[in-house]
């Protein structure tokens, strides 16, 4: 196990409605990435935060925000949910942002919505 | 832009026998390339990862994967597979661009990995 929690495990939502989702990074790491799994498909990058601020980010609209708190944990939020958002979201953490520092994921949170 | 490419979705041996998990890259520069495994219902589980140095890493659980510059792959290989192989398996390349790219995984569709007893 990597040391990196999520919660929940499962959620279900219907269209319109908003979510949180929430991660705790590995003791000790600064940075935490944010992925959507589709089914069947490889996860796609959200977005990345180092030291509380946003450091990244991919092709998703602005209702995907996020947080990182001090001690590094971090939130994804959605708002207005379409049914496409249906996926596993999988955060991961790295030591540091540095682009050779391994990105250590926790389980993921399933959503579901309807 | 980078990307990676799985060309096989589906990978079958029996227990005991080599197998190979390819992975084949596009990259501006040198890449920097990683391999996990999720099992069902789990997250990923990182399994190694080429930065610079020897073609040939070796990783987590036996595995091990070869980088050929010239072939532009970084395909995933274990000498004797196990029952417990049995797994869908990622191949990735970390963004080196500038700015708000930079850091991010680029991950492929995934190889889902059998070995039957």
């Amino acid at each position: 196990e990597t040391g990196v929690t999520q919660s929940p495990t499962h959620l279900i939502k219907t269209r319109g409605q908003q979510v949180t989702l929430r991660c705790s990074s590995q003791s000790g790491h600064n940075t935490v990435s944010w992925y959507q799994q589709a089914l069947g498909q490889g996860p796609q990058f959200i977005f990345q935060y180092y030291r509380e601020e946003e450091n990244g980010r991919g092709n998703f609209p602005p209702r995907f925000s996020g947080l990182q708190f001090p001690n590094y944990s971090s939130e994804l939020n959605v708002n207005a949910l379409e049914l496409d958002d249906s996926a596993l979201y999988l955060c991961a953490s790295s030591l540091d942002s540095g682009i050779t520092d391994t990105q250590y994921f926790g389980p993921g949170t399933r959503l579901t919505v309807l | 832009a980078q990307s990676v490419a799985q060309p096989e979705d589906q990978v079958n041996v029996a227990e005991g026998n080599p197998l190979t998990v390819k992975c084949t890259y596009s990259v501006s520069g040198n890449p920097y390339l990683f391999w996990y495994v999720q099992y069902p219902n789990r997250g990923l589980q990182f399994l190694l990862k080429y930065i610079t140095g020897d073609n040939l890493v070796k990783g987590s659980y036996g595995f091990e994967a070869e980088f050929n510059k010239s072939q532009t792959s970084f395909h995933l290989k274990k000498p004797s597979a196990l029952v417990s192989d049995s797994a869908l398996y990622f191949c990735a390349v970390r963004d080196r661009g500038r700015g708000s790219t930079l850091g991010r995984l680029y991950f492929g569709r995934g190889t889902q990995l059998t070995v039957w007893p």
